[in-house]
């Protein structure tokens, strides 16, 4: 499978847990994208790399949240001491090329649960 | 206000039919704009970009007017497999995509 794949897909966790999610875009993709999505809503931006460059963070990133890409390829995405309003389904998406108009491509997701 | 507003719906029509969503969006910057569709619990998939010139993609036409802000999205021929939600995106620069809410549509036998 050559689409962008998260592990895991499904995390359960007690509140206060720390959790950590991983992204591999399409292998040649240069962009990747966090979104993080809660039921009746569209997903809501996170977080943009463009390499391995962190180009851009939405405010709904507080400081317990990090994200890295550290070789240009796979990405993680932290949550630190984990709320219950952090349970969403997290998801990746990769993009190439320059331009605004690129489609970008997405993961099947993280679906997270906090007890 | 939203950025980018729909209708949720649901749109509930019969196979057959043609069914029409529209979808506003308020930063008049904004520079590219897609649908996408998303199935019940599983990520969102492009359907189709949308330009100003409109295109069509089979079943599908989507409609961009830049004047007034909005988007659409026409289906013909309605299949039960058609039954998704719909996004509504726009991508207002910096790389980031806006959704909106998306429309619920229910295709029935």
């Amino acid at each position: 499978d050559t689409g962008v794949s998260q592990d895991p897909r499904h995390k359960i966790t007690k509140r206060g847990q720390n959790v950590t999610f991983r992204c591999d875009p399409i292998s040649e993709h240069n962009r990747l994208y966090w979104y993080r999505q809660t039921l009746g809503q569209g997903p809501e931006f996170l977080t943009y790399f463009q390499n391995e460059a962190q180009l851009e963070k939405s405010r709904l990133l507080s400081d317990r949240f990090s994200a890295e890409r550290p070789k240009g390829s796979f990405s993680t995405l932290e949550i630190q001491r984990t709320e219950q309003g952090d349970s969403a389904m997290y998801l990746c998406a990769s993009s190439l090329g320059q331009g605004l108009g690129q489609p970008q491509h997405f993961g099947d997701g993280t679906r997270l649960s906090i007890l | 206000r939203k950025e980018v507003e729909q209708d949720p719906g649901p749109f509930n029509v019969p196979e057959g039919a043609t069914v029409a969503f529209n979808c506003t969006y308020s930063n008049s910057a904004s520079q590219s704009f897609f649908w996408y569709r998303q199935d019940c619990r599983k990520e969102p998939k492009l359907l189709m970009s949308v330009y100003s010139s409109g295109n069509e993609d089979g079943r599908f036409t989507a409609q961009l007017n830049r004047a007034s802000q909005y988007i659409s999205l026409l289906i013909r021929d309605s299949k039960l497999s058609d039954s998704a939600t719909y996004l509504c995106v726009v991508n207002a620069g910096f790389q980031k995509l806006v959704f909106g809410t998306g429309t619920r549509l229910l295709v029935s036998p």
